[in-house]
């Protein structure tokens, strides 16, 4: 089958580095997304990454692993504007959809 | 200029009506969804469209139809509402199915069924 797993909840701290990780199963990859999800509002866009490597959108970075089937999404620098869920998800290549992760509620304290 | 755009944002309504949501994207894209979002927050996919065509219809009650009148343009209907129907219902689009790319989200439809 395919599945996602990453934490449910993460806390940090502003100014801090936080890294949620995302780890998957499936036979077939074509790659991560992460996706930021406030409160009340709807999912966003941040990254994807369809090789090895960390891939860097300012104070946030994604990596990502194949042989090890994980990722991980790195937040540098906190605010506390970073509150938010964080969603991990795969496209497996077979059926044209992606198959997302339960989310990471990400809580930033002063 | 809204990309993904679906109205209404809120929808309050008694179980047993019927009711639709739309939604409208300005990207080009080729791709529209309909995800639902429970209270736990897992996005489940309900329907995708390529270019007008259903090529995802998960396990969902056939008391939910989805209809594409053009590639840029994406409606659901909801028939008999239930308790267990409330969520918030997002539409999405993407230039090609289960792109990693990124879909673009719109603002979400918070139905209520009391």
């Amino acid at each position: 089958g395919q599945s996602l797993e990453q934490p449910s909840e993460v806390t940090a701290v502003e100014g801090a580095i936080v890294q949620i990780n995302c780890t998957y199963q499936t036979s077939g990859f074509y790659g991560l997304s992460w996706y930021q999800q406030h409160d009340g509002g709807a999912p966003t866009f941040l990254s994807y990454n369809a090789l090895d490597g960390l891939e860097e959108t300012g104070r946030f970075s994604s990596f990502l692993s194949r042989s090890d089937s994980y990722g991980y999404l790195l937040l540098q620098e906190l605010q506390m504007k970073d509150s938010a869920s964080y969603f991990c998800a795969f496209n497996a290549g077979n059926n044209r959809k992606l198959i997302w992760g339960l989310g990471t509620s990400l809580a930033v304290n002063p | 200029d809204t990309a993904v755009s679906q109205t209404p944002k809120y929808l309050v309504t008694q179980m047993g009506n019927d009711k639709s949501i739309k939604c409208e994207q300005n990207l080009g894209h080729d791709t529209m969804y309909w995800y639902k979002q429970d209270s736990k927050k897992f996005l489940k996919i309900m329907f995708s469209y390529n270019n007008k065509e259903l090529i995802i219809n998960e396990t969902v009650p056939n008391r939910f139809s989805p209809k594409s009148p053009d590639k840029a343009h994406l409606n659901l209907h909801i028939n008999s509402l239930e308790l267990g129907d409330s969520a918030v219902y997002f539409c999405a689009s993407s230039q090609e199915p289960g792109t990693i790319v990124g879909y673009t989200f719109g603002s979400g439809t918070r139905l209520t069924v009391v």
